[in-house]
């Protein structure tokens, strides 16, 4: 049991498919990010959320949709990707959303886009 | 723009024998956490071990221990008694106040029997 489930674990969408990863995590923690791992790149932040509020949005295109309806539950919505959108998303929490803070991740989406 | 780099893409080790991954770093602030993640086949990064750069003291987490030079700005991982399951991707990342982990590139660990 990790803490933090993703769902789906593989994805596979066209370019003009709407599709939505979710993150849940059962550690009662108040943050929750949105990472992107691309291969030979370093993880890059895209979200973080504290408190069911966004604080921090990393210059991530519009096609990125995220949605933080309670502080366990985290959405990423996707409309029209691209093919450089192909990458492994990852989820995590903290307790309190210090950048200092053991970060507590998902096991990941792995997403196609063709 | 902060950077995290780790010099070596793959690293292998025989099982029971020691292994260490580099990381260096640059930053102009004095007091910042440094960290080392882990990342297996099943793709979900753990936490092995966090350094306050304040502290003078090597983190050490049961087999897992760090080499910290501040001055060198470098922040080494030592695998100890290496084990089959210990096979990882690696990851050193560095936080400052006020901002969020920078990551390095990763370190790709295999573990020969």
């Amino acid at each position: 049991e990790t803490g933090v489930t993703q769902t789906p674990r593989h994805l596979v969408m066209g370019m003009t498919n709407k599709k939505s990863l979710k993150c849940e995590q059962h550690l009662g923690h108040n943050a929750m990010y949105w990472y992107k791992q691309s291969a030979k790149k370093p993880l890059e932040l895209m979200f973080v959320y504290s408190l069911e509020e966004r604080v921090e949005n990393n210059s991530v295109p519009s096609r990125f949709s995220p949605e933080c309806p309670n502080s366990s539950h985290l959405f990423l919505h996707l409309h029209t990707l691209q093919p450089e959108d192909s990458a492994l998303y990852l989820c995590a929490s903290s307790q309190g959303g210090q950048p200092n803070e053991k970060l507590f991740f998902g096991s990941g989406t792995q997403l196609s886009v063709l | 723009a902060q950077t995290v780099t780790q010099s070596q893409p793959e690293m292998s080790v025989q099982e029971a024998e020691t292994v260490t991954l580099s990381c260096t770093y640059d930053t102009s602030e004095s007091d910042y956490y440094l960290f080392w993640y882990k990342q297996p086949p099943s793709r979900q990064m753990i936490l092995v071990i966090r350094q306050e750069a304040y502290k003078q003291q090597n983190a050490t987490e049961n087999r897992f221990s760090v080499n910290f030079q501040k001055a060198a700005k470098s922040f080494s991982l030592k695998i100890s008694d290496s084990q089959l399951g210990d096979a990882a991707m690696y990851f050193c990342a560095k936080e400052t106040s006020g901002s969020r982990l920078t990551f390095g590139e990763g370190t790709q660990l295999t573990v020969n029997p």
